[in-house]
Protein backbone atom coordinates (compact mmCIF):
# COMPACT_ATOMS: atom_id res chain seq x y z
CA UNK A 1 0.00 0.00 0.00
CA UNK A 2 1.31 3.27 -0.96
CA UNK A 3 2.27 5.07 1.86
CA UNK A 4 3.43 9.22 2.56
CA UNK A 5 7.34 9.23 3.39
CA UNK A 6 8.51 11.08 6.15
CA UNK A 7 11.78 11.85 7.59
CA UNK A 8 13.29 11.70 9.91
CA UNK A 9 10.60 10.25 12.34
CA UNK A 10 12.38 12.11 15.49
CA UNK A 11 15.08 14.95 15.72
CA UNK A 12 16.14 16.99 18.38
CA UNK A 13 18.00 20.04 18.25
CA UNK A 14 19.13 23.13 19.92
CA UNK A 15 17.11 26.23 20.17
CA UNK A 16 18.81 28.58 16.78
CA UNK A 17 19.97 25.91 15.01
CA UNK A 18 18.70 25.20 11.80
CA UNK A 19 16.56 22.00 11.09
CA UNK A 20 14.96 20.04 7.49
CA UNK A 21 12.28 17.71 7.56
CA UNK A 22 11.67 15.41 3.94
CA UNK A 23 8.42 14.48 2.62
CA UNK A 24 7.63 12.28 -0.40
CA UNK A 25 4.07 12.27 -1.28
CA UNK A 26 2.21 9.15 -2.27
CA UNK A 27 2.91 8.93 -6.42
CA UNK A 28 0.57 11.57 -8.28
CA UNK A 29 -0.90 12.92 -5.76
CA UNK A 30 -0.67 16.80 -6.99
CA UNK A 31 -1.32 17.87 -3.51
CA UNK A 32 1.00 18.30 -0.61
CA UNK A 33 0.51 19.70 2.85
CA UNK A 34 2.63 20.08 5.91
CA UNK A 35 0.90 20.59 9.05
CA UNK A 36 2.01 21.04 12.61
CA UNK A 37 0.53 19.23 15.77
CA UNK A 38 0.70 20.12 18.69
CA UNK A 39 -0.10 17.54 21.58
CA UNK A 40 -3.67 17.38 22.61
CA UNK A 41 -5.02 20.06 19.16
CA UNK A 42 -6.00 19.43 15.88
CA UNK A 43 -3.28 19.80 12.38
CA UNK A 44 -2.56 23.56 12.14
CA UNK A 45 -1.90 23.75 8.30
CA UNK A 46 1.40 25.78 7.51
CA UNK A 47 1.76 25.02 4.16
CA UNK A 48 0.01 23.81 0.82
CA UNK A 49 1.14 22.60 -2.73
CA UNK A 50 -0.47 22.39 -5.56
CA UNK A 51 2.60 20.20 -7.59
CA UNK A 52 5.14 22.76 -7.41
CA UNK A 53 2.87 25.96 -6.34
CA UNK A 54 2.68 27.19 -3.28
CA UNK A 55 -1.57 27.54 -3.07
CA UNK A 56 -1.45 28.85 1.02
CA UNK A 57 0.87 29.46 3.20
CA UNK A 58 -0.91 32.15 5.24
CA UNK A 59 0.07 30.14 8.30
CA UNK A 60 3.38 29.73 7.97
CA UNK A 61 5.74 31.81 10.09
CA UNK A 62 7.94 33.04 7.17
CA UNK A 63 10.71 34.80 9.35
CA UNK A 64 12.04 31.45 10.57
CA UNK A 65 10.34 28.98 8.37
CA UNK A 66 10.28 27.73 4.63
CA UNK A 67 8.86 25.46 2.39
CA UNK A 68 9.47 24.32 -1.44
CA UNK A 69 8.24 21.52 -3.78
CA UNK A 70 10.61 22.27 -6.65
CA UNK A 71 10.05 19.33 -9.06
CA UNK A 72 6.35 18.78 -7.75
CA UNK A 73 7.05 15.92 -5.89
CA UNK A 74 9.11 15.77 -2.73
CA UNK A 75 8.96 18.66 -0.09
CA UNK A 76 11.42 20.00 2.17
CA UNK A 77 9.92 22.58 5.37
CA UNK A 78 13.10 24.42 7.22
CA UNK A 79 12.94 26.37 10.36
CA UNK A 80 15.62 28.56 11.30
CA UNK A 81 16.64 29.51 13.39
CA UNK A 82 14.41 27.09 15.84
CA UNK A 83 12.91 27.96 18.52
CA UNK A 84 11.91 26.59 21.99
CA UNK A 85 8.25 27.27 21.19
CA UNK A 86 8.54 25.57 17.58
CA UNK A 87 8.23 21.65 19.56
CA UNK A 88 6.04 19.80 17.61
CA UNK A 89 4.68 17.39 15.30
CA UNK A 90 5.20 17.75 11.59
CA UNK A 91 3.13 15.79 9.68
CA UNK A 92 2.86 15.75 5.97
CA UNK A 93 0.22 14.44 4.17
CA UNK A 94 -0.70 14.32 0.34
CA UNK A 95 -3.79 13.90 -1.49
CA UNK A 96 -4.89 13.02 -5.20
CA UNK A 97 -7.14 16.05 -6.56
CA UNK A 98 -7.00 19.64 -5.31
CA UNK A 99 -10.26 19.36 -3.58
CA UNK A 100 -12.81 16.21 -2.74
CA UNK A 101 -10.02 13.79 -1.54
CA UNK A 102 -8.99 12.06 1.31
CA UNK A 103 -5.68 13.12 2.34
CA UNK A 104 -3.29 10.34 3.74
CA UNK A 105 -0.91 11.28 6.43
CA UNK A 106 2.78 10.09 6.87
CA UNK A 107 4.28 9.55 10.49
CA UNK A 108 5.45 13.12 11.02
CA UNK A 109 8.61 14.24 12.39
CA UNK A 110 8.57 14.36 15.94
CA UNK A 111 10.73 17.62 17.11
CA UNK A 112 12.26 18.58 20.38
CA UNK A 113 13.89 22.02 20.37
CA UNK A 114 16.07 22.05 23.63
CA UNK B 1 -7.18 29.79 12.87
CA UNK B 2 -9.37 27.51 13.36
CA UNK B 3 -12.17 27.35 10.75
CA UNK B 4 -14.66 24.56 12.15
CA UNK B 5 -15.28 24.45 16.42
CA UNK B 6 -15.68 21.18 17.35
CA UNK B 7 -17.36 19.07 20.41
CA UNK B 8 -17.03 17.99 22.98
CA UNK B 9 -12.95 18.09 23.21
CA UNK B 10 -13.19 15.13 25.39
CA UNK B 11 -15.46 11.90 25.80
CA UNK B 12 -15.53 8.72 28.27
CA UNK B 13 -17.93 6.06 27.73
CA UNK B 14 -18.01 2.55 28.51
CA UNK B 15 -17.94 -0.06 25.56
CA UNK B 16 -21.22 -0.63 24.34
CA UNK B 17 -22.18 2.99 24.63
CA UNK B 18 -22.69 5.06 22.08
CA UNK B 19 -20.39 8.41 20.97
CA UNK B 20 -21.22 11.27 18.88
CA UNK B 21 -19.10 14.21 17.55
CA UNK B 22 -20.21 17.49 16.59
CA UNK B 23 -18.28 20.02 14.13
CA UNK B 24 -19.86 23.56 13.59
CA UNK B 25 -18.60 26.31 11.28
CA UNK B 26 -19.77 29.88 10.75
CA UNK B 27 -19.22 29.81 7.35
CA UNK B 28 -20.72 27.45 4.69
CA UNK B 29 -18.73 24.74 3.70
CA UNK B 30 -17.29 23.20 0.33
CA UNK B 31 -17.21 19.46 1.86
CA UNK B 32 -16.21 18.07 5.34
CA UNK B 33 -13.65 15.07 5.77
CA UNK B 34 -13.46 13.15 8.92
CA UNK B 35 -9.92 11.55 10.57
CA UNK B 36 -9.08 9.32 13.13
CA UNK B 37 -5.76 9.74 14.80
CA UNK B 38 -5.03 6.75 17.75
CA UNK B 39 -2.65 7.44 20.12
CA UNK B 40 0.76 7.91 18.99
CA UNK B 41 -0.47 7.43 15.46
CA UNK B 42 -1.15 9.97 12.64
CA UNK B 43 -4.50 11.07 11.56
CA UNK B 44 -5.91 8.44 9.27
CA UNK B 45 -9.20 9.66 6.85
CA UNK B 46 -12.32 7.98 7.22
CA UNK B 47 -14.69 9.70 4.69
CA UNK B 48 -15.68 12.95 3.18
CA UNK B 49 -19.40 14.65 3.10
CA UNK B 50 -19.84 16.77 -0.08
CA UNK B 51 -23.64 17.55 -0.26
CA UNK B 52 -25.94 19.02 2.08
CA UNK B 53 -27.94 16.53 4.07
CA UNK B 54 -25.48 13.63 2.60
CA UNK B 55 -25.54 10.42 5.38
CA UNK B 56 -22.98 8.26 5.00
CA UNK B 57 -22.42 4.98 6.95
CA UNK B 58 -19.28 2.43 7.75
CA UNK B 59 -20.45 -0.35 9.55
CA UNK B 60 -21.52 1.11 13.42
CA UNK B 61 -19.99 5.19 12.23
CA UNK B 62 -22.92 7.33 10.85
CA UNK B 63 -21.48 10.45 9.11
CA UNK B 64 -24.11 13.53 8.50
CA UNK B 65 -23.57 17.33 6.65
CA UNK B 66 -25.76 19.62 7.90
CA UNK B 67 -28.72 21.20 5.04
CA UNK B 68 -27.23 24.66 5.47
CA UNK B 69 -23.50 22.74 5.29
CA UNK B 70 -22.45 24.42 8.40
CA UNK B 71 -22.39 21.54 10.72
CA UNK B 72 -21.87 17.97 10.35
CA UNK B 73 -21.69 14.80 12.87
CA UNK B 74 -20.11 11.55 13.64
CA UNK B 75 -21.76 9.37 15.07
CA UNK B 76 -20.62 5.79 16.73
CA UNK B 77 -23.23 2.68 17.81
CA UNK B 78 -21.76 0.56 20.14
CA UNK B 79 -18.34 1.73 20.82
CA UNK B 80 -15.56 -1.29 20.97
CA UNK B 81 -12.26 -0.44 22.96
CA UNK B 82 -10.60 -0.36 19.16
CA UNK B 83 -12.95 2.96 18.61
CA UNK B 84 -10.29 4.69 21.13
CA UNK B 85 -8.50 7.79 19.15
CA UNK B 86 -9.45 11.64 18.21
CA UNK B 87 -11.48 11.83 16.17
CA UNK B 88 -11.19 15.39 13.28
CA UNK B 89 -13.37 17.02 11.56
CA UNK B 90 -11.74 19.01 8.76
CA UNK B 91 -13.19 21.48 6.36
CA UNK B 92 -12.68 23.07 3.07
CA UNK B 93 -14.33 26.02 1.71
CA UNK B 94 -14.67 28.74 -0.84
CA UNK B 95 -12.91 27.82 -4.31
CA UNK B 96 -11.38 24.24 -5.62
CA UNK B 97 -8.12 25.80 -3.37
CA UNK B 98 -9.25 25.78 -0.43
CA UNK B 99 -7.32 25.12 2.28
CA UNK B 100 -8.40 22.33 4.58
CA UNK B 101 -9.16 23.33 7.98
CA UNK B 102 -8.98 20.89 11.38
CA UNK B 103 -11.06 21.33 13.97
CA UNK B 104 -9.45 20.83 17.61
CA UNK B 105 -10.93 16.71 17.58
CA UNK B 106 -12.90 15.09 20.13
CA UNK B 107 -10.62 12.69 22.39
CA UNK B 108 -12.71 9.20 22.84
CA UNK B 109 -11.79 7.21 25.99
CA UNK B 110 -13.75 3.34 25.82
CA UNK B 111 -13.66 1.72 29.34
CA UNK B 112 -14.19 -2.19 29.04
Amino acid sequence: EAEVAQSPRYKITEKSQAVAFWCDPISGHATLYWYRQILGQGPELLVQFQDESVVDDSQLPKDRFSAERLKGVDSTLKIQPAELGDSAMYLCASSFLVQGDGAFFGQGTRLTVV
Amino acid sequence: GQQVMQIPQYQHVQEGEDFTTYCNSSTTLSNIQWYKQRPGGHPVFLIQLVKSGEVKKQKRLTFQFGEAKKNSSLHITATQTTDVGTYFCAAARGSTLGRLYFGRGTQLTVWP
